[in-house]
């Protein structure tokens, strides 16, 4: 059975980090892109970003409101991906969600709470 | 950057009633790459339709997907109970991703 299991989400200042962790289990995990969308208080779906997987070249790809400032890499060896958030704004709130795959994805993890407030 | 426009925001039906999403996309875009999803509150996505008219796995034939170029449809035959929720197309390309702002199906 595919799980994704997101960690990491808390409260942070503005301007501080966070690095959220994906763990996954019931697949290869090398084989296949992983992907990240967050979703804001009674807001809808955003696409953040995601990486390929190594055979694919490891490339990533980002929307605009975070490139520069998010950095989406991965674990191969213990089956994590991770999102490194950096500059936070307190619009970046959101439930943050891992996904298999780029596109089209039947899964998902239950989501974590990232809350960027003073 | 592709923008994907959903209409109408809400729509408010009865069960048994036929539903129709519209996601239309700023520029053309390949239906290859345009799913729809499915959130209930407090729940993640569930994926419906894939390449714009293939239904994901275990989705009943109620529910079906069309369109090409810009404009696309989500249809529900007849709703049931556990459809009313908020419904998102979602694109991929140019290694950039995109959802609708949604569309919320609920009970008249």
């Amino acid at each position: 059975e595919v799980q994704l299991v997101e960690s990491g989400g808390g409260l942070v200042q503005p301007g501080r980090s966070l690095r959220l962790s994906c763990k996954a289990s019931g697949f290869t995990f090398g084989d296949y892109a992983m992907s990240w969308v967050r979703q804001a208080p009674g807001k809808g779906l955003e696409w953040v970003g995601f990486i390929r997987s190594k055979a694919n070249g490891g490339t990533t790809g980002y929307a605009a409101s975070v490139e520069g400032r998010f950095t989406i890499s991965r674990d191969d060896a213990i089956s994590i991906a991770y999102l490194q958030m950096n500059s936070l704004k307190t619009e970046d709130t959101a439930v943050y969600y891992c996904t298999r795959a780029i596109y089209s994805t039947p899964y998902w993890g239950q989501g974590t709470v990232v809350t960027v407030s003073s | 950057e592709i923008v994907l426009t959903q209409s109408p925001g809400t729509l408010s039906l009865s069960p048994g009633e036929r539903a129709t999403l519209s996601c239309r996309a700023s520029q053309s875009v390949s239906s290859s790459y345009l799913a729809w999803y499915q959130q209930k509150r407090g729940q993640a996505p569930r994926l419906l339709m894939y390449d714009a008219s293939s239904r994901a796995t275990g989705i009943p034939d109620r529910f079906s997907g069309s369109g090409s170029g810009t404009d696309f449809t989500l249809t529900i035959s007849r709703l049931e109970p556990g459809d009313f929720a908020v419904y998102y197309c979602q694109h991929f390309g140019n290694s950039r991703g995109t959802f609708g702002q949604g569309t919320k199906v609920e009970i008249k």
